[in-house]
């Protein structure tokens, strides 16, 4: 399984993007990148996923470069409710092997 | 559509009591179970995962345990608690099948507190 590596935390304001970078340097070719969402006491919830280039839904885009060696999430105008830990996951989302793991997210503490 | 749940919600249990978590899956067939803790302000450790009836994988040793009697239903045990295993419990689901990706559902957690 490929390890992920993201900064432990970061501060925004209201209003602005932001961008949140996870390194997967030995990232496999069947292997997917996936990104949650997590508040306090809560299981975390599935924000976006993708395998290359960009991806975009309601919440967020994806950017995933030609090397797939390492991803980026950005929210667009976070609010205070933003405020949360993200996880990057990779994994070959095969049901045989089964295994994920998370690495240590990203505290993203937004202020007003 | 599917659905997951998990009890108990919380817990408190003296050191060397039993301890049994539950949680089942409604809505889908054969998929992939998972139980993970996070200690306080931590990330998420994965403890076991499933692919199947009987099939169990152990991501750490000691004294937790889990099973699957059915399709949809995955149990956590321990025959003895730790103060250690305090900490927020989740039981996951996946669709079986590489279309899902690593896109996983957990349930609503428990809380379990070892006095």
């Amino acid at each position: 399984l490929a390890k992920t590596t993201q900064p432990i935390s970061m501060d925004s304001y209201e209003g602005q993007e932001v961008n949140i970078t996870c390194s997967h340097n030995n990232i496999a070719t069947n292997d997917y990148i996936t990104w949650y969402q997590q508040f306090p006491s809560q299981g975390p919830r599935f924000i976006i996923q993708g395998y290359k280039t960009k991806v975009t839904n309601e919440v967020a885009s994806l950017f995933i470069p030609a090397d797939r060696k390492s991803s980026t999430l950005s929210l667009p105008r976070v609010s205070l409710s933003d405020t949360a830990v993200y996880y990057c996951l990779v994994g070959d989302g095969s049901s045989n092997t089964g295994k994920l793991i998370f690495g240590q997210g990203t505290t993203l503490q937004v202020k007003p | 559509s599917q659905t997951i749940h998990q009890w108990p919600a919380t817990l408190v249990q003296p050191v060397g009591s039993p301890l049994s978590l539950e949680c089942t899956v409604e809505g889908t067939s054969n998929p992939n179970l998972y139980w993970y803790r996070q200690a306080a302000g931590r990330g998420l450790q994965l403890l076991f995962y499933s692919v199947g009836i009987g099939q169990i994988s152990s991501e750490v040793p000691q004294n937790l345990s889990a099973s699957r009697p059915q399709d949809r239903q995955f149990i956590l045990s321990s025959k003895k608690l730790l103060l250690s295993d305090s900490g927020f419990y989740l039981c996951a689901w996946r669709e079986p099948g590489r279309s899902s990706g690593n896109t996983i559902y957990f349930g609503e957690g428990s809380w379990l507190t070892v006095v």
